[in-house]
């Protein structure tokens, strides 16, 4: 199994653009979700899945769209980049949705907006 | 909403030396507790986590966490560090919420081993 793969590993993007994080995972993993990483602020959940069809918004969610329209992919969409969304995401997922399932992470995507 | 506070955001030791990177939580009921490692430039991997069979857990790499209710603590050690050591360090703990399973991070514990 390949895990979480995660694509690109890095982007630059300029305000305004707009990008797709790809997302997928060979685990036949019900939950799916998204991180993001910023310096002194630990990982804060930006969406999640529980299943193909169903997304849901995490702590900072605003900028950001989602979809899961297969149980392997959840890509993450920012419609018009700003530099505060400069960060490192990672992706996530989790056999099911009982409370303390561990969740595997991805490798990550480096975003630089200008 | 749970919350997970990591005293220290950068711990130095030497090699060989005990390693504590601590963690303390807010529940009112028993919470599921994760420790997480990342090294540089690379996901999180997990390192060990409690679901209230023990209150000490051991993990991989020769980790160890101690489920303290009283103290809402679940502290992270391991006896003798090595160079490989060194990375970031997340506590999280897991909370049932919405339709799903929120993990909710500490701030991160940067670990550096001193030869």
């Amino acid at each position: 199994n390949a895990g979480v793969t995660q694509t690109p590993k890095f982007q630059v993007l300029k305000t305004g653009q707009s990008m797709t994080l790809q997302c997928a995972q060979d685990m036949n993993h019900e939950y799916m979700s998204w991180y993001r990483q910023d310096p002194g602020m630990g990982l804060r959940l930006i969406h999640y899945s529980v299943g193909a069809g169903i997304t849901d918004q995490g702590e900072v969610p605003n900028g950001y769209n989602v979809s899961r329209s297969t149980t392997e992919d959840f890509p993450l969409r920012l419609l018009s980049a700003a530099p505060s969304q400069t960060s490192v995401y990672f992706c996530a997922s989790s056999p099911g949705t009982t409370e303390g399932e561990t969740q595997y992470f991805g490798p990550g995507t480096r975003l630089l907006v200008l | 909403a749970q919350s997970v506070t990591q005293l220290g955001s950068h711990v130095s030791v030497s090699e060989g030396a005990l390693v504590l990177l601590r963690c303390n939580y807010s529940s009112s009921v028993p919470p599921y507790l994760f420790w997480y490692v990342q090294y540089p430039n690379q996901g999180l991997q997990l390192l060990l986590k409690y679901t209230s069979a023990a209150t000490l857990v051991k993990g991989i790499n020769g980790f160890e966490a101690e489920f303290k209710k009283s103290e809402t603590s679940f502290h992270l050690t391991k006896p003798s560090a090595h160079m490989s050591d060194a990375a970031e360090y997340f506590c999280a703990v897991s909370e049932a919420r919405g339709t799903g399973n929120q993990f909710y991070f500490g701030t991160g514990t940067s670990l550096t081993v001193i030869p």
